[in-house]
C-alpha cells in the first residue's frame, strides 16, 4: 500500500462547478498536511496547508480526518484557471528530520 | 528571494554521458531535497540533506547516482553513466525543516537521454 494515495483523476467539470478530491494516508504519525498544485511542465507550488479544525481560502477548503487519515480538497465555482495536478503532501518525523510524502496527485480539467 | 535556483533548465545528452545537476537553495532553508518526476512513477524522493548532511539517499535508484552539497548554498546531483530510463523531471526543493514549514520547489531540470 502507498503511503499516500490519491485518484488519479482526471476530474473533467464544467466551469462554475464545485469539486472535491480526497487523499489518504497510511502513517498515523504524520504531523503536517499540504495540498500542492503542479500545473503542467512546472514545479509544485503550495495551494494550502490543511489544519485539524479545516480551513478556507477564498473558493478552496481543506479538511483533515485523523481518525480516518484522510484530507480532502474542496474547489468550489471552478475556473477554467483552476485546470491542474493537485498534489496531497503529508509529512511526519522519521529519523528525527520531518520528511514529506507526496502523492501522485489528481488531475483536474475545467472546461467551459 | 530568487527562489530556490536549478540549472541547467534542459539537458539533452547522449546514453553513458555524465550529467550534473545544480541546485542553489533559498537562503537560510536548511533542507534540501532532489526529486525525480516521471508520468510512470510520479514524484520520487531521491535524497535528502539536513544542514549539508545527507540524511537519507534509499530514494537514489543505483550507483550510477550520486548528490553531495559542499556548503549550505549549493548541491549537485549527478549520474554517471547516463541512460535512457533515466530521462525525467528533476526536482530540487528547500525548507527550513520544522513540522509546520512547506517546502519550495525549483523550477526543475528536464534531463532526456538519448
Amino acid at each position: 500500500r502507498k503511503e499516500v494515495e490519491q485518484d488519479p483523476g482526471p476530474f473533467n467539470v464544467p466551469e462554475g462547478a464545485t469539486v472535491a478530491f480526497n487523499c489518504t494516508y497510511s502513517n498515523s504519525a504524520s504531523q503536517s498536511f499540504f495540498w500542492y498544485r503542479q500545473d503542467c511542465r512546472k514545479e509544485p507550488k503550495l495551494l494550502m496547508s490543511v489544519y485539524s479544525s479545516g480551513n478556507e481560502d477564498g473558493r478552496f477548503t481543506a479538511q483533515l480526518n485523523r481518525a480516518s487519515q484522510y484530507i480532502s480538497l474542496l474547489i468550489r465555482d471552478s475556473k477554467l484557471s483552476d485546470s491542474a495536478t493537485y498534489l496531497c503532501v503529508v509529512k511526519a518525523l522519521s529519523g528525527g528530520s520531518y520528511i514529506p510524502t507526496f502523492g501522485r496527485g489528481t488531475s483536474l480539467i475545467v472546461h467551459p | 528571494d530568487a527562489g530556490v535556483i536549478q540549472s541547467p533548465r534542459h539537458e539533452v545528452t547522449e546514453m553513458g554521458q555524465e550529467v550534473t545537476l545544480r541546485c542553489k537553495p533559498i537562503s537560510g532553508h536548511n533542507s534540501l531535497f532532489w526529486y525525480r518526476q516521471t508520468m510512470m512513477r510520479g514524484l520520487e524522493l531521491l535524497i535528502y540533506f539536513n544542514n549539508n548532511v545527507p540524511i537519507d539517499d534509499s530514494g537514489m535508484p543505483e550507483d550510477r547516482f550520486s548528490a553531495k552539497m559542499p556548503n549550505a548554498s549549493f548541491s549537485t546531483l549527478k549520474i554517471q553513466p547516463s541512460e535512457p530510463r533515466d530521462s525525467a523531471v528533476y526536482f530540487c526543493a528547500t525548507w527550513r525543516s520544522s513540522s509546520t514549514d512547506t517546502q519550495y520547489f525549483g523550477p526543475g531540470t528536464r534531463l532526456t537521454v538519448l
